[in-house]
């Protein structure tokens, strides 16, 4: 298994500003990926974080929008920019810690955007 | 394109009744499955999956699930349901760079005294 501690866990933001969430696993694991999932709608993946190469990001998604960074194989960081209340979600943090299939899950950062 | 429906927004079952939890699921090749549930401001937990091999899985608090690849469903069942069951339930499936899920909209599961 793995343990993944996300920051922070909730915010309130205002429109315009960015928000940068920290995601901090217990265990080396090659790829990272980050979830967002709207009010009462399910997990879209929004990117998979490499470490030591840019970003993947699925349809709809753009680095400009949803920076990440992958420094090494335990953390992560994804930035909501410029934020406006349509962001207001929750941004999951997931990873694969061996090629088990399983997807082990952060708890989640709960964004508010007034 | 793969995807996940699951027909049911909403479900109320008495404590102590049985479960079951429709998913269908639509991919190109053999499907990697699996059940997720949500409890109010938690994270996601894995109940259970399926890869290969014998087709009803057993998973953790009691949950267990059949692949019925003519049906190309993935339905989750629980003999007797728990207060505590009372959360949102979602279906997924991968492939290759399984780890890549694509999810189902849910069901919220609602356990009635």
């Amino acid at each position: 298994s793995a343990v993944i501690s996300q920051k922070p866990s909730r915010d309130i933001c205002q429109r315009g500003t960015s928000l940068t969430i920290q995601c901090q696993v217990d265990s080396q694991v090659t790829m990272m990926f980050w979830y967002r999932q709207q009010p009462g709608q399910s997990l879209t993946l929004i990117a998979t974080a490499n470490q030591g190469s840019e970003a993947t990001y699925e349809s709809g998604f753009v680095i400009d929008k949803f920076p990440i960074s992958r420094p090494n194989l335990t953390f992560s960081t994804l930035t909501v920019s410029n934020m406006s209340p349509e962001d207001s979600s929750i941004y999951l943090c997931s990873v694969t810690p061996r090629s088990t299939g399983e997807l082990f899950f952060g708890e989640g950062s709960r964004l508010t955007v007034l | 394109a793969q995807s996940v429906t699951q027909p049911d927004i909403h479900i109320t079952v008495s404590e102590g009744a049985s479960l079951e939890l429709r998913c269908n699921y639509s991919y190109g090749a053999t499907p990697y499955l699996f059940w997720y549930v949500q409890s109010p401001g938690q994270g996601l937990q894995l109940l259970l999956k399926y890869f290969s091999g014998d087709t009803l899985v057993q998973g953790i608090k009691g949950f267990e699930a059949e692949f019925k690849r003519s049906q190309s469903s993935f339905n989750l069942r629980k003999p007797s349901v728990h207060w505590s069951d009372a959360a949102e339930y979602f279906c997924a499936v991968g492939g290759s760079g399984f780890q890549k899920l694509v999810f189902g909209t849910g069901t919220r599961l609602l356990v009635s005294p």
